[in-house]
């Protein structure tokens, strides 16, 4: 039984550049939550979504960031011209059912930006 | 604002020690709150659950505890080894989201 899958685990990109972080969740899994930890920094959450929804983008940055979790396939966070501050390790977790169960946390992607 | 506090940051301390790492959070209204583990460059791993009606929980040398009312858990690890060497974290569920603390960097030294 799978853990969390993301892909790549490490991405370089230059200023400008669009990045894009895939993550597929454990099996039976229908929610999928999005976390960033900036370097010396503790985690926080980006985005939580559910297949073809997305449920609470509270922690998402206004511009450049988006998310989705398409009918099939991985869950998707894309970084439009990314710049050296986006430079951090984006975590995917997922859970079964939200609030009350554990979320299982994905190895991350590391994102540096030149 | 809700926020989770960790104490102490970091710690150090010889192999066989029995420690306690400290978490207080501000938000009342919690469904669970959890310890992870991250080690350096690693993902993390989810080591206890314990759920709001719940007081502790209990894995192995690991036990964590939950006083919802003062805002407060503790994970106690019995036994040290260097293999415990990592970043601990707690976080709460209140609704869609993790919340975590800082994190307390443990070092336990054969």
């Amino acid at each position: 039984n799978a853990g969390v899958m993301q892909n790549p685990r490490h991405l370089v990109r230059r200023r400008g550049q669009e990045a894009r972080l895939r993550c597929s969740p454990m099996k039976g899994h229908s929610h999928v939550y999005w976390y960033r930890q900036l370097p010396e920094e503790g985690l926080k959450f980006m985005v939580y979504l559910q297949k073809e929804n997305i449920i609470d983008e509270s922690g998402m940055p206004k511009e450049r960031f988006s998310a989705e979790f398409p009918k099939e396939g991985p869950s998707i966070l894309r970084i439009q011209q990314v710049v050296r501050g986006d430079s951090a390790a984006y975590f995917c977790a997922s859970s079964p059912v939200t609030g009350v169960e554990t979320q299982y946390f994905g190895p991350g992607t590391r994102l540096l930006v030149l | 604002k809700q926020e989770v506090t960790q104490i102490p940051a970091a710690l150090s301390v010889p192999e066989g020690e029995n420690l306690v790492l400290n978490c207080s959070f501000t938000d009342s209204a919690i469904y669970n709150l959890q310890w992870f583990r991250q080690d350096p460059g690693k993902g993390l791993t989810s080591l206890l659950l314990i759920q709001s009606s719940q007081r502790e929980q209990t894995s192995g040398r690991l036990n964590a505890s939950l006083d919802k009312s003062s805002g407060r858990s503790t994970l106690y690890i019995a036994a040290s080894q260097p293999g415990d060497s990592a970043t601990y974290l707690c976080a709460y569920n209140a609704g869609n989201m993790l919340t975590f603390g800082g994190g307390t960097r443990l070092m336990v030294k054969p």
